[in-house]
Parts: C-alpha cells; sequence; structure tokens
C-alpha cells in the first residue's frame, strides 16, 4: 500500500516564525501536492511538483514556499507565518500516468 | 472545472446498501468522474473513478447514467466505518494536475 507520511499531525507555530511541514511518500511517485484544507472552502491546492527540483503554483500560493531535493520529500515552508494560514495541511502523491492521489493524514497548524 | 452538485448530506443503516449520488451536467468528453472520502480527521482516500461505463472495485460500485451528467457512488453493504464525507470530482486527465474539492456529502451509518 502507498504510504504518504507528515511530519506532524498537530503544530502551534507563532506569528513571523518560519514553519516547515514536511511530506514523505514511499512509492516512487513523480507528482507530489500541497493542498490546505478550511471548513465552507474545501481543499485548494497550494503548489505541486511533477519532478525532482519541479515545481509549479496551485490556486493559493502566496505566502507559501516549497522545496523538493529529492523524488520521495516534498516539503511546504511558510516564510513567515500569520494568523490567517491556520488551517489543515495536506499533503498528496500520484504515479505519473495513474489516476489516483494518495494523501497523508494532514497537519493541523495552528498560528497564534 | 465542471462543478458536481452532491446532497449535503445523507444517512443509511448498517449492513444496507448506500447509493451516493453526484450530478454534473456540464461534463465535457474527456473528463473522469473521480470519487475521494474523507473520514474523520484523516487525509481523504481515493475510492473509485470511471469514464463512461460502470465500475467495480473492492470498495465500492460506480454506476455512470448513459449521457454521463450524473452517476451514483455504490456501496453495497455500509458499515459504521464508511462513515465518512465523500467528494464526487472532474478531472480532465489531460489537463490540471489539481483535484477540486466540493463540499461533498456527508454520511451517516446507523447501527
Amino acid at each position: 500500500d502507498v504510504k504518504v507520511t507528515q511530519s506532524s499531525r498537530y503544530l502551534v507555530k507563532r506569528t513571523g516564525e518560519k514553519v516547515f511541514l514536511e511530506c514523505v511518500q514511499d512509492m516512487d511517485h513523480e507528482n507530489m501536492f500541497w493542498y490546505r484544507q478550511d471548513p465552507g472552502l474545501g481543499l485548494r491546492l497550494i503548489y505541486f511538483s511533477y519532478d525532482v527540483k519541479m515545481k509549479e503554483k496551485g490556486d493559493i500560493p502566496e505566502g507559501y514556499s516549497v522545496s523538493r531535493e529529492k523524488k520521495e520529500r516534498f516539503s511546504l515552508i511558510l516564510e513567515s507565518a500569520s494568523t490567517n494560514q491556520t488551517s489543515m495541511y495536506l499533503c498528496a502523491s500520484r504515479g505519473q500516468g495513474r489516476y489516483e492521489q494518495y494523501f497523508g493524514p494532514g497537519t493541523r497548524l495552528t498560528v497564534t | 472545472d465542471a462543478k458536481t452538485t452532491q446532497p449535503n448530506s445523507m444517512e443509511s443503516n448498517e449492513e444496507e446498501p448506500v447509493h451516493l449520488p453526484c450530478n454534473h451536467s456540464t461534463i465535457s468528453g474527456t473528463d473522469y468522474i473521480h470519487w475521494y472520502r474523507q473520514l474523520p480527521s484523516q487525509g481523504p482516500e481515493y475510492v473509485i473513478h470511471g469514464l463512461t461505463s460502470n465500475v467495480n472495485n473492492r470498495m465500492a460500485s460506480l454506476a455512470i447514467a448513459e449521457d454521463r451528467k450524473s452517476s451514483t457512488l455504490i456501496l453495497h453493504r455500509a458499515t459504521l466505518r464508511d462513515a465518512a464525507v465523500y467528494y464526487c470530482i472532474l478531472r480532465d486527465f489531460q489537463g490540471a494536475q489539481k483535484l477540486v474539492f466540493g463540499q461533498g456529502t456527508r454520511l451517516t451509518i446507523n447501527p
């Protein structure tokens, strides 16, 4: 079975801190994604990557950056956390030519 | 992205079949129909997908209308573990990478 793991289930940070969210998948998938999920807004794509060192902006990239130095790992970076970035963050991966995305358990980030 | 419409909530009993409807009247010829579900406090989970023909897998069946303007996810024998929010999503495989999740249907299973 595909496994997507995220570094933390819960995280509390202060405004202005730099925050790193890590995601690792173990199925050699080319494509990886970061979403955030908020009540009433559904899931929104922040960034995705289709190969090592490649990245594309999603619908809401402002305030975020990403890093993909190795195929299995995709990191989401909040350069200076703000309270409006309090959310559930979900990582996903998908194999090339495949239809299904596999999601991690999510990281609930609270910025105070 | 083509829009899907699902009921906000549905309720069923354990060990009974459940039919979850989805309307997608603006579907294009290259849109695949995907279903995901999200259990409480977990990330979404892929359930099934199809293009034109009905599809079956170990989790569920997908019935697609002949005109493709609607589809139904069928859980043949619901268990308490099937209580989740179910999302119907259209995706053009040749197009954007993202999945666009709507509000979904919250399924409650009564023991």
